[in-house]
């Protein structure tokens, strides 16, 4: 099993729709968990952080913790055409200094 | 603020050469640098985890003595691409974090071409 899984898609959604990507993590003691956007031929760019159970929102982007299912996703309103690109998942497992990302999954939103 | 800056972004080299790319965090001071290695339409492989003044610790199947890291300072750390080969061409990322967060942020990555 891998330790942080993700579709990797692509998911096509309409324009002004809301995006839904999805994540789980194995390690049940992770603590912090990230979400990168990452556009052809560009290194990855932080989007949100989530420490905590629940909902953590930022502008468009609405990030969601649940420790127990060991599950945090991202959701995006309103998508835009500029929010196509693959989103990579990262957790901070508890025995690790570094981050585990997923293989991401790419979001294709259509006019 | 958290801006990360590689250098060079990209760069060609002969095969057989060695290649060496810069990684500095510009507003903040990083203890711990991360390096990736990321072919087309691949995900991120970390390569090595380095914390200031302490040797790199490499992931399993990248070899230590092709790839020398080096963090010397709180603002900088390089990797090395020793003897290059056509096979080592991709795109290389670092990554940084503060002694006080748990985030990373990326530098824009150098893409390299052995020919």
């Amino acid at each position: 099993q891998k330790e942080v899984e993700q579709n990797s898609g692509p998911l096509s959604v309409p324009e002004g729709a809301i995006a839904s990507l999805n994540c789980t993590y194995s390690d049940r003691g992770s603590q912090s968990f990230f979400w990168y956007r990452q556009y052809s031929g560009k290194s990855p760019e932080l989007i949100m952080f989530i420490y905590s159970n629940g909902d953590k929102e930022d502008g468009r982007f609405t990030a969601q913790l649940n420790k127990a299912s060991q599950y945090v996703s991202l959701l995006i309103r309103d998508s835009q055409p500029s929010d196509s690109a693959t989103y990579l998942c990262a957790v901070r497992t508890s025995s690790a200094s570094k981050i585990i990302f997923g293989s991401g999954t790419r979001l294709s939103i259509r006019p | 603020g958290a801006v990360v800056s590689q250098h060079p972004s990209w760069v060609i080299c002969k095969s057989g050469t060695s290649v060496k790319i810069e990684c500095r965090s510009l507003d903040f001071q990083a203890t711990t640098m991360f390096w990736y290695r990321q072919f087309p339409k691949q995900s991120l492989m970390l390569m090595a985890t380095s914390n200031e003044g302490s040797k790199a610790t490499y992931e399993q199947g990248v070899e230590k003595d092709k790839f020398l890291i080096n963090h010397a300072s709180l603002t900088l750390s390089t990797l090395t691409v020793t003897s290059a080969h056509p096979e080592d061409s991709s795109f290389y990322i670092c990554s940084a974090r503060a002694a006080s967060g748990y985030e990373q942020y990326f530098g824009p990555g150098t893409r390299l071409t052995v020919t």
